[in-house]
């Protein structure tokens, strides 16, 4: 089987930077995949790591290491808008998306 | 431009009463099609998922099934539902040519079975 395993909660304040992790047990390991979802509405994809090392979309940074099983999500700079919940998700052979159980993410003033 | 369009947005059931969500995609062809479940303040349970018509695979065996009669339109149904079926159902697709870890979600349907 697999499993995904991700902080249930993180605390920060504004213009500070979090750093997220995610470390999984899975087999036939295509890729790390970050979601954000606000509360009530639909999750919304963040970004896709299929090598080892670091992807920066703007203020936020996605990182990888298949040796390690490893990966974590780096948001800088936070601002309110950023207070969501955040998942990690395996791609893997012969099947979707597996979906940890989210991180939520609480920025304050 | 690609969309995805599922209903209802809302709903509230009996226990034992039939269920039928439906998901559509503009825009795109042969996408790969998806339905998870979010219990509440919970991670997403894959329950269903379909690269073409007619194929489906199950990745939890409950009282849901899944149908894709059409290339764009994939269909959560279930003939008796039970309380442990609330939750907020999200259909999403992917392209079928690209592994890049991206799925497209709905807006979700929110069943509340009482």
């Amino acid at each position: 089987g697999q499993s995904l395993e991700q902080p249930s909660e993180v605390t920060a304040v504004e213009g500070a930077i979090v750093q997220i992790n995610c470390t999984y047990q899975t087999s036939g390991f295509y890729g790390l995949s970050w979601y954000q979802q606000h509360d009530g509405g639909a999750p919304t994809f963040l970004s896709y790591n299929a090598l080892d090392g670091l992807e920066e979309t703007g203020r936020f940074s996605s990182f990888l290491s298949r040796s390690d099983s490893y990966g974590y999500l780096l948001l800088q700079e936070l601002q309110m808008k950023d207070s969501a919940s955040y998942f990690c998700a395996v791609a893997q052979a012969g099947t979707a998306l597996i979906f940890g159980k989210g991180t939520t993410l609480s920025v304050s003033s | 431009s690609q969309t995805i369009h599922q209903w209802p947005a809302t709903l509230v059931q009996p226990v034992g009463s039939p269920l039928s969500l439906e998901c559509t995609v503009e825009g795109t062809s042969n996408p790969n099609l998806y339905w998870y479940r979010q219990a509440a303040g919970r991670g997403l349970q894959l329950l269903f998922y379909s690269v073409g018509i007619g194929q489906i695979s199950s990745e939890v065996p409950q009282n849901l099934s899944a149908s894709r009669p059409q290339d764009r339109q994939f269909i959560l149904s279930s003939k008796k539902l039970l309380l442990s079926d609330s939750g907020f159902y999200l259909c999403a697709w992917s392209d079928r040519g690209r592994s890049t870890g991206e799925l497209f979600f709905g807006e979700g349907s929110r069943l509340t079975v009482l």
